[in-house]
């Protein structure tokens, strides 16, 4: 058990459509980052909140975006839903906008159809 | 885009014998770290090395790094069936893209009883 906490665990939605991601970090980690992880792949950075703020972004578009709370939970959130949007979606959470120790959640399985 | 390569994609072996993983990774790092991952679930941190550490042991786990290389292994020793899972390495950057992890595709090891 890592306390990172993801809500919910498995999401069906159609193409199109909104979806929002929920992450609760461990104890004390003020960073909040998101990986989407396509099948067979391995994760995929997608971006970085600290202190409340974006501290990075891989390359995903517009469409996936995100925010931060004072308590340092964080949410992601998909627009116009695509097929290819389908995968695992991981937070973790980690110290200090860094890539010192991240500590993952159990993700949540996308599937839009 | 991936930056690390582990080698070999996939590795069966039985109970009690060594199991060994490469990475290779293409630009300067901070650190880099491996990650388990069981069945498309969350992923869990095994082990850290920082980019002037050569060498580090956790258990049964054994991390060797070279940076001249680009080159990282993890050796699992006296294996165990419930080390069944796929195994990650991803890199902290230096530099300006230090906030984020980036992960290889993979190695699915396989531990026969």
């Amino acid at each position: 058990e890592t306390g990172v906490t993801q809500s919910p665990t498995h999401l069906i939605k159609t193409r199109g459509q909104q979806v929002t991601l929920r992450c609760s970090s461990q104890s004390g980690h003020n960073t909040v980052s998101w990986y989407q992880q396509a099948l067979g792949q391995g994760p995929q950075f997608i971006f970085q909140y600290y202190r409340e703020e974006e501290n990075g972004r891989g390359n995903f578009p517009p469409r996936f975006s995100g925010l931060q709370f004072p308590n340092y939970s964080s949410e992601l959130n998909v627009n116009a839903l695509e097929l290819d949007d389908s995968a695992l979606y991981l937070c973790a959470s980690s110290l200090e906008g860094s890539t010192r120790e991240a500590f993952f959640g159990q993700g949540t399985r996308l599937t839009v159809v | 885009s991936q930056q690390g390569e582990e080698d070999p994609q996939a590795l069966s072996i039985q109970e009690g014998e060594n199991a060994t993983m490469n990475c290779s990774y293409k630009t300067s790092i901070n650190n880099l770290q491996w990650y388990r991952q069981n069945s498309g679930r969350g992923l869990v941190h095994l082990i850290l090395i920082r980019s002037n550490e050569r060498e580090k042991h956790s258990g049964r786990l054994r991390v060797t790094l070279d940076t001249s290389k680009k080159s990282s292994s993890l050796l699992i020793t006296a294996s165990r069936a419930a080390d069944t899972a796929s195994y990650f390495c991803a890199t902290g950057s230096s530099g300006g893209s230090n906030y984020k992890l980036t992960f290889g595709k993979g190695t699915l090891l396989t531990v026969n009883p």
